[in-house]
């Protein structure tokens, strides 16, 4: 079975740093993926990992341990844009993805 | 740019009333997925398809049924509306399996109401 857990809201202030962590469990793995969805829009890609460690691209990070079964989203110098749900989604060994309930990140002035 | 088109974006109909929600894709991909998106419930997987033709279930099918006549064409059927098929509906496709990452890309989404 498939178990994803990661928050379901969290408030930040804008200029600031907020991680959200991710953690699940999948029959068989295939890399993790990080979307970010504004209000009433499809999701769009953030970030992939297969490999442990930590992928920069500009404001975001995304990290991976796979022994953990753990990834978390950094989200640097926070802008109002930012404003969104942060949706962590393993890939199964099958190339299915699964997604968790999301992280509803809202950035206060 | 590639894209993910759904055919409606707003969508009211009537319980009992047969309801189509299309969408198409532009990348030559194999596979494509039916998601509904509920509050508190996150992204659950309808059906999908590995190809032309081919169909399987995802993780709420019931109520659901899916075609998919040509390659860039998957199309999601509710037979007889209800009103707890009020939801937001994402279509979205990947590469064919072991090809890529299986990155997803998603259409706008439709938003169903079901009076």
């Amino acid at each position: 079975g498939q178990n994803i857990d990661q928050p379901t809201e969290m408030t930040a202030t804008e200029g600031a740093i907020v991680q959200i962590n991710c953690t699940y469990q999948t029959s068989g793995f295939n890399g993790l993926f990080w979307y970010q969805q504004h209000a009433g829009e499809a999701p769009t890609f953030l970030s992939y990992n297969v490999l442990d460690g930590l992928e920069e691209k500009g404001r975001f990070s995304s990290f991976l341990s796979r022994s953990k079964g753990y990834s978390y989203l950094l989200l640097k110098e926070l802008q109002m844009k930012d404003s969104a749900s942060y949706l962590c989604a393993p890939n199964n060994a099958g190339n299915m993805l699964t997604f968790g309930g999301g992280t509803r990140l809202m950035v206060k002035p | 740019d590639v894209k993910v088109t759904q055919s409606s974006r707003y969508l009211v109909k009537r319980t009992g009333e047969k309801v189509f929600l299309e969408c198409v894709q532009d990348m030559d991909h194999e596979n494509m997925f039916w998601y509904r998106q509920d509050p508190g419930l996150g992204l659950r997987l309808i059906y999908f398809s590995y190809d032309v033709k081919m169909k399987e279930k995802g993780d709420i099918p019931e109520g659901y049924s899916v075609s998919r006549e040509k390659k860039e064409r998957f199309s999601l059927i509710l037979e007889s509306a209800s009103t707890n098929q009020t939801s937001m509906y994402l279509c979205a496709s990947s590469d064919r399996q072991g090809a890529g990452t299986g990155e997803l890309f998603f259409g706008e989404g439709s938003r169903l109401t079901v009076l």
